[in-house]
């Protein structure tokens, strides 16, 4: 079994809903974690960042966690085209310990 | 903030070439940086770890004389590729993680080196 989870899609929606990116994991004892947005032949770029259980919103992204479950989620609102891309969870033990990512799920939006 | 810059953006070159990638943090001071390699439609996989002034850690299975890795400074890592062959063709990706903002703060990463060898 795989330390993170996450189903690689594709997933295609149509613009304007709201898009829902999950990723399961195995220990407990993670305490970071991340999403990170990787367009086609470029570098992830962090999302957001959340330490421990709760939500966690920015603009049209949140974030929610939940330990109990073992359970990430990202949520976009009001998607468009510019966020089609591939979407990475990523976790770690502590802030400066080694990033486990999920293996991404790409992510169309059509116009 | 936060940027990482990592260069060259592109390699192409022929087998037995050693090649050798640049990382830098542009507007903080790494005193960590990772090194991963990612395949097509595949999520990174982390090489190693280096902290400034000191040898990297390599993940197991990397071979560390064959992707030797220097940071010699707060701002730059470098990763070596030594005696590339087809099979090392890959996406490499750098990040940074620093001081000076705080605790808890994440990697941050360049925008990877796409090398294909001939």
């Amino acid at each position: 079994q795989k330390e993170v989870e996450q189903d690689p899609g594709p997933l295609s929606v149509p613009e304007g809903a709201i898009v829902s990116l999950n990723c399961t994991y195995s220990n407990s004892a993670f305490q970071y974690f991340m999403w990170y947005r990787q367009y086609s032949r470029k570098g992830p770029e962090l999302l957001m960042y959340t330490y421990s259980s709760g939500n966690k919103e920015d603009g049209r992204f949140t974030a929610q966690v939940d330990k109990s479950s073992k359970y990430i989620s990202l949520f976009i609102r009001d998607s468009q085209p510019s966020d089609s891309a591939t979407y990475l969870c990523a976790m770690s033990y502590s802030s400066a310990s080694k990033i486990i990512f999920g293996s991404g799920t790409r992510l169309s939006i059509r116009p | 903030g936060a940027v990482v810059s990592q260069h060259p953006s592109r390699v192409i070159c022929k087998s037995g070439t050693s090649v050798k990638i640049e990382c830098r943090s542009l507007d903080f001071q790494a005193t960590t940086m990772f090194w991963y390699r990612q395949f097509p439609k595949q999520s990174l996989m982390l090489m190693a770890t280096s902290n400034e002034g000191s040898k990297a850690t390599y993940e197991q299975g990397v071979e560390k004389d064959k992707f030797l890795i220097n940071h010699a400074s707060l701002t730059l890592s470098t990763l070596t590729v030594t005696s590339a062959h087809p099979e090392d063709s890959s996406f490499y990706i750098c990040s940074a993680m620093g001081s000076g903002f705080g605790s808890n703060q994440p990697q941050h990463f360049g925008d990877g080196t796409r090398l294909s060898i001939l």
